[in-house]
């Protein structure tokens, strides 16, 4: 088993849907966090999870809400999306926001 | 505004061959700089890190180089092999839980 687990690992989705990215970790880590990873360009940091509070949101649209009810899952919910959100998500979670990160697989999310 | 940038996008060298992968970054205080590897459809693996006070790190035949004082960092992979074939992307922590990316080099060893 992985130390971080993503589900589903593969999501295709109308601009109407409402739809939950989730992910749990295996590693006692206190901080999560979502990236967005789009073709050719740089991991984007959405938000990070520190003991379960909300420290970094990083200038990201209200249609992508995130969740952390422990410190071992986090969830992104969706809803409304556009085409140009189709992307790899990625979940990773740290020790106390130290290094190093470790991610999961992510999720590859298609908008339609 | 705080980057890193990698060069070449994309390489592609035969089997057996030395190889160096380039990344610059435009913050000299980092806390740290991290090597991944992202094999197609997949999260990123930690490779090496990097603390701001050290110079470089070596893990088997991969040996990565920091030096603040110019923004760079060389990730070096010795005998290379068809299965070293992924993406390698380089991160610069500076504190307060961001870690900032680059795009990445796809590296292909033919066999």
């Amino acid at each position: 088993e992985t130390g971080v687990t993503q589900t589903p690992r593969h999501l295709v989705m109308g601009m109407t849907n409402k739809k939950s990215l989730k992910c749990e970790q295996h590693l006692g880590h206190n901080a999560m966090y979502w990236y967005k990873q789009s073709a050719k360009k740089p991991l984007e940091l959405m938000f990070v999870y520190s003991l379960e509070e909300r420290v970094e949101n990083n200038s990201v649209p209200s249609r992508f809400s995130p969740e952390c009810p422990n410190s071992s899952h986090l969830f992104l919910h969706l809803h409304t999306l556009q085409p140009e959100d189709s992307a790899l998500y990625l979940c990773a979670s740290s020790q106390l926001g130290g290094p190093p990160l470790h991610f999961g697989n992510g999720t590859r999310l298609t908008v339609t | 505004k705080q980057e890193v940038t990698q060069i070449p996008a994309a390489l592609s060298v035969p089997e057996g061959e030395n190889l160096v992968l380039n990344c610059s970054f435009t913050d000299s205080a980092i806390y740290n700089l991290q090597w991944f590897r992202q094999d197609p459809g997949k999260g990123l693996t930690s490779l090496l890190l990097i603390q701001s006070s050290q110079r470089e790190q070596t893990s088997g035949r991969l040996n990565a180089s920091l030096d603040k004082s110019s923004g760079r960092s060389t990730l070096y992979i010795a005998a290379s092999q068809p299965g070293d074939s992924a993406t390698y992307l380089c991160a610069m922590e500076t504190g307060g839980f961001k870690t900032i990316f680059g795009a990445g080099t796809r590296l292909f060893v033919k066999a």
